[in-house]
């Protein structure tokens, strides 16, 4: 069974740029979620999306967007990137919140 | 609302020793508790999980976690560590969404 896979690994981009990063949970998982990791900060929840809707949200600026496509692949979006946006982004699938798988994460840095 | 506090950022243990990583949780409603790993450039490996049940939770690598209701508690623990169960412990908790503890280095030296 395939476990959940992001992509790109690592990314670096230029300031005010815009960034987006995929996840494809495990099959049959209809839960997605993404989370921030800073050193600073830890681990911070973004946003989680069910059957392309979205069920919860963090306290990130309007900057930071997702979207969940039907075959329950996920996208996160940064817009008008900013140097404390630097950060491991992991996405986590769920079978109905009783478990979070995660994928090994997109390293963003912006410089 | 909900939160989780790890007590201890840092928990330097000799290969072999006994080691507990202590997490507490503060919720108004029942939990789901969950523990991770963390190894350097990766990204988390759920240890164990606390849904209902058996209080006592046993995981993989030999670690196992005690819910304690009356505490608010959720402590991990292994009996006898070994060198590659260094990393960083994770302690969360799902009542909406995954909340997460500020994480616990565990250092094992031989």
């Amino acid at each position: 069974k395939a476990g959940v896979t992001q992509t790109p690994r690592y990314l670096i981009k230029t300031r005010g740029q815009q960034v987006t990063l995929s996840c494809s949970p495990i099959s049959g998982h209809r839960s997605v979620s993404w989370y921030q990791q800073t050193p600073g900060q830890g681990l911070q929840f973004l946003f989680e999306y069910f059957s392309e809707t979205q069920r919860n949200k963090g306290n990130f600026p309007g900057r930071f967007s997702g979207r969940q496509f039907s075959n329950s692949r996920s996208e996160m979006n940064v817009s008008t990137l900013e140097l404390g946006d630097s950060a491991l982004y992991l996405c986590a699938s769920s079978l109905e919140g009783y478990g979070y798988t995660f994928g090994s994460g997109t390293r963003l840095t912006v410089v | 609302a909900q939160s989780v506090t790890q007590l201890d950022s840092q928990v330097p243990v000799f290969e072999e020793a006994p080691v507990e990583l202590r997490c507490n949780y503060s919720s108004s409603v029942s939990v789901y508790l969950f523990w991770y790993v963390q190894y350097p450039n990766q990204g988390l490996q759920l240890l164990l999980k606390y849904l209902s049940g058996s209080t006592l939770v046993k995981g993989i690598n030999g670690f196992e976690a005690e819910f304690n209701k009356s505490q608010t508690s959720f402590h991990l623990r292994k009996p006898s560590v070994h060198i590659s169960d260094t990393a960083e412990y994770f302690c969360a908790a799902n009542t909406d969404k995954l909340i997460f503890g500020t994480g616990t280095r565990l250092q094992v030296f031989p």
